[in-house]
């Protein structure tokens, strides 16, 4: 099946610094991947829908200029959060769609100091 | 290799239908599984399962985890309409937190 991978797995850093989280479709082309914010126990939230080659579409009440969002190319979307703080800290999954279906990342845990 | 396997992976039924879904895995380090509902884009969070035989219930919905088979079953009685989704089943690793996901249960229930 096609396997979508996100890198790092979890990082942990000081208040102040960025932080890039890679979101990689393995085995197909995905021209468009999504963004989610996670709290426990807690439904995945929508951030940001990217398309490849264009600008993401962010969702009501998310910062772009805090979530930058790149869509490089049909395999790879990245998600950077600038100027981290604590209340950032949460668990970032992304998505792809390919062959008419979505497949989810394992995600990424963000500790921020 | 870490694995979540969903079956059936569609299924259509008529209202009124009592359907179980089944989410079987195969993993390291268990930590909890977790079932979503998805309508759209965002997937919904249904159930927290992290101790074996106790049933979570919410509504219409249930669901169960059997940690010596290794599966957990999602039962969704009195179908309706509204039902009709996409359910995601994942297990959250203990190492790491991260989340080893199934490829989804795609449910179709008929007026």
């Amino acid at each position: 099946g096609a396997v979508v991978s996100q890198h790092p797995s979890w990082v942990i850093c000081k208040s102040g610094t960025s932080v890039k989280i890679e979101c990689r479709s393995l085995d197909f082309q995905a021209t468009t991947m999504f963004w989610y914010r996670q709290f426990p126990k807690q439904s995945l939230m929508l951030m940001a829908t990217s398309n490849e080659g264009s600008k993401a579409t962010y969702e009501q009440g998310v910062e772009k200029d805090k979530f930058l969002i790149n869509h490089a190319s049909l395999t790879l979307s990245t998600l950077t959060v600038t100027s981290a703080h604590p209340e950032d800290s949460s668990f970032y999954i992304c998505s792809a769609e390919g062959f008419n279906e979505q497949f989810f990342g394992p995600g990424t845990r963000l500790t921020v100091l | 290799e870490d694995k979540v396997v969903q079956s059936p992976l569609s299924l259509v039924v008529h209202e009124g239908d009592t359907v179980t879904l089944n989410c079987s895995y195969e993993v390291t380090n268990f930590r909890s599984l977790l079932w979503y509902k998805q309508e759209k884009k965002a997937p919904t969070f249904l159930f927290m399962l992290t101790s074996s035989g106790i049933e979570k219930k919410s509504g219409r919905l249930s669901s169960i985890l059997d940690k010596k088979e290794l599966f957990s079953i999602l039962n969704i009685t009195a179908t309706q309409t509204g039902d009709s989704a996409i359910y995601l089943c994942a297990v959250e690793m203990d190492s790491n937190y991260q989340l080893i996901w199934g490829a989804g249960t795609k449910l179709i229930i008929k007026p």
